[in-house]
Order: structure tokens, then C-alpha cells, then sequence
């Protein structure tokens, strides 16, 4: 299964957006982007997923490059309840699709 | 809904002790995950049941055990604890598997200590 390359953390002030990559450069033409995230001491939860256009939801927005070997999470305002561990993973025909370690977000007040 | 529901949220366990880790989920899901988080580490796949009647390894598969109830439950089993089992489980399912946007649905998470 394809692998994802995400920095190890990344600080936000408050209320400024967030941009946070993610590269894949090994996806397959099935694989879906997806991003999750785990606030502390929770299981993960869905954030937004994609496969070639750009997708924006109430969330958050995906930016997808146009050769799909990597993409971008914007969160357009971080507030405090924004931080946390964001995962990128890629989703195609089998269930193991792996999480990695993820980008730590702290958001500052 | 209740969404990924598991059972315990704590436990202690002794070296070389058994015990079942439950998972039930009331969104008729095919699909249900055992993953495993060790201190700052991402989640690693244990076991994965594709649908009903159907159970296959993950990354690490040594030392558990599932079992697919039914649609809705989605058991892990630690044969005799081992110090190295100590970690957060997370149970979690979707609707099905392959790549049609497949959300998963996580549940809160159960803390287990081997000493």
C-alpha cells in the first residue's frame, strides 16, 4: 500500500489559517486522499477525503495537486479545538491502509 | 446513535492473563477494524474483518486473536498479555471496503496495561 509523507508538527495562531501537506508520491490512480484527526485522548475522526478535484466541506478544505502526488489540508480559521494529530492516508482496494505518525497541530492562542 | 461503541475503557491485566476486548457498532457497517496506538506512534492495523464471516491479518497480528460475532460486533482476544500489548485499542468500522471513499468511524478507545 502507498505510503504518506507529513512534516512531524506545525503551529497556527488562532483564527489564521492552517495549511497542512501531505505527499503521496507513490499513489495509485484508485487511491482516495483521506485526512483524519485525533484530538487528544480520542479515537480519530473523519475529516475529508478526495480522489482528483479539490473538495471542501464544513470542515475543512483538501487541495489536491495535478499529478495527485501530494495535497493540502486547509483549515481556513484554527481555533483551539483545531489542535491536534491531522493523519493523511491514502484508501484503495484493500483494508490496510496505514496512518503513519501524522502532522501534531498546536493552534496559539 | 451510539456509533463504535467499546468495552472496557480501562484495564489492568497481569502478565500472561487473557482477556477480550469488545467492539459493537450500530451502524450496519460490512466492515470493522482492531487498530492498536503505542505513545506517540500513528495507529497500526491488528485484525480487519471485511464483512460478516470474514476475518484478516494487519500489520501486527502477533498475539491477538478476533473474532466477527455478527454484523455488529467485532471481538479482540489477548491469549496471554505481554508487557509489549500495552497500548490504546481503537475498534472502528465503515460501510465497506475498496476505494469508493471509504469513511471509517472510530471508537473511543480502550486503555490497557500489561504489567
Amino acid at each position: 500500500d502507498a505510503k504518506t509523507t507529513q512534516p512531524n508538527s506545525m503551529e497556527s495562531n488562532e483564527e489564521e489559517p492552517v495549511h497542512l501537506p501531505c505527499n503521496h508520491s507513490t499513489i495509485s490512480g484508485t487511491d482516495y486522499i483521506h485526512w483524519y484527526r485525533q484530538l487528544p485522548s480520542q479515537g480519530p475522526e473523519y475529516v475529508i477525503h478526495g480522489l482528483t478535484s479539490n473538495v471542501n466541506n464544513r470542515m475543512a478544505s483538501l487541495a489536491i495537486a495535478e499529478d495527485r502526488k501530494s495535497s493540502t489540508l486547509i483549515l481556513h480559521r484554527a481555533t483551539l479545538r483545531d489542535a491536534a494529530v491531522y493523519y493523511c492516508i491514502l484508501m484503495g482496494t484493500g483494508n490496510q491502509f496505514y496512518f503513519g505518525t501524522g502532522t501534531s497541530l498546536t493552534v496559539i492562542p | 446513535n451510539a456509533g463504535v461503541t467499546q468495552t472496557p475503557k480501562f484495564q489492568v491485566l497481569k502478565t500472561g492473563q487473557s482477556m477480550t476486548l469488545q467492539c459493537a457498532q450500530d451502524m450496519n457497517h460490512n466492515s470493522m477494524y482492531w487498530y492498536r496506538q503505542d505513545p506517540g506512534m500513528g495507529l497500526r492495523l491488528i485484525y480487519y474483518s471485511a464483512s460478516e464471516g470474514t476475518t484478516d491479518k494487519g500489520e501486527v497480528p502477533n498475539g491477538y486473536n478476533v473474532s466477527r460475532l455478527n454484523k455488529r460486533e467485532f471481538s479482540l482476544r489477548l491469549e496471554s498479555a505481554a508487557p509489549s500489548q500495552t497500548s490504546v485499542y481503537f475498534c472502528a468500522s465503515s460501510e465497506r471496503q475498496g476505494p469508493l471513499g471509504n469513511t471509517i468511524y472510530f471508537g473511543e478507545g480502550s486503555w490497557l496495561t500489561v504489567v
